[in-house]
């Protein structure tokens, strides 16, 4: 069974840009949620997808958005990047309030 | 909300030890409690899950225990290997796929 698949795993942002990462979840899980990992904050909560609907948001910036297809598979959006954007965003996918599981991750850097 | 704390911050133990990881949380409303182990750069790996209803769980060398009334969740290790080496993660989970993590404990077996 293949497991939760984030794409790009590396990229590099200017300043005001925008990016948009990926995630396709372990198949037959309808939820996915997405978290950010920095050295100062550690691991945070973003936001949580479920059969197309965001059913739980984190504290973050408007900056910050997401979307879930039909397939399950989902996207964050990050506009007008900062500096302070810079980080490894984890995808993680479940079914239903159990287990986690999580991909590899996107590193981004913004320059 | 959820607060989680990991003592130690960072560990270094010869090989063959047992150690000890501590979790602690602060809303005892948890669904389930998590552990993690994550390698530099990389993704998490989830080691064991322990849902309210239950005490501990094992897998291999590795045993979680959970006291939900005392807000605590323990990691131990057995017999630790080179190849443990990496940063552990606990994440509480308050119903919702929205995991609370601790800042982790960084281990080092040494060989």
């Amino acid at each position: 069974k293949a497991g939760v698949t984030q794409t790009p795993r590396y990229l590099i942002k200017t300043r005001g840009q925008q990016v948009t990462l990926s995630c396709s979840p372990i198949s037959g899980h309808r939820s996915v949620s997405w978290y950010q990992q920095t050295p100062g904050q550690g691991l945070q909560f973003l936001f949580e997808y479920f059969s197309e609907t965001q059913r739980n948001k984190g504290n973050f910036p408007g900056r910050f958005s997401g979307r879930q297809f039909s397939n399950s598979r989902s996207e964050m959006n990050v506009s007008t990047l900062e500096l302070g954007d810079s980080a490894l965003y984890l995808c993680a996918s479940s079914l239903g309030p159990a287990e986690a599981f999580f991909g590899q991750g996107t590193r981004l850097t913004v320059v | 909300k959820q607060e989680v704390t990991q003592i130690p911050a960072a560990l270094s133990v010869p090989e063959g030890e047992n150690l000890v990881l501590n979790c602690s949380f602060t809303d005892s409303a948890i669904y389930n409690l998590q552990w993690f182990r994550q390698d530099p750069g990389k993704g998490l790996t989830s080691l064991l899950l322990i849902q309210s209803s239950q005490r501990e769980q094992t897998s291999g060398r590795l045993n979680a225990s959970l006291d939900k009334s005392s807000g605590r969740s323990t990691l131990y290790i057995a017999a630790s290997q080179p190849g443990d080496s990496a940063t552990y993660l606990c994440a509480g989970a308050t119903g919702a796929n929205n995991l609370f993590f601790g800042t982790g404990t960084r281990l080092t077996v040494i060989p």
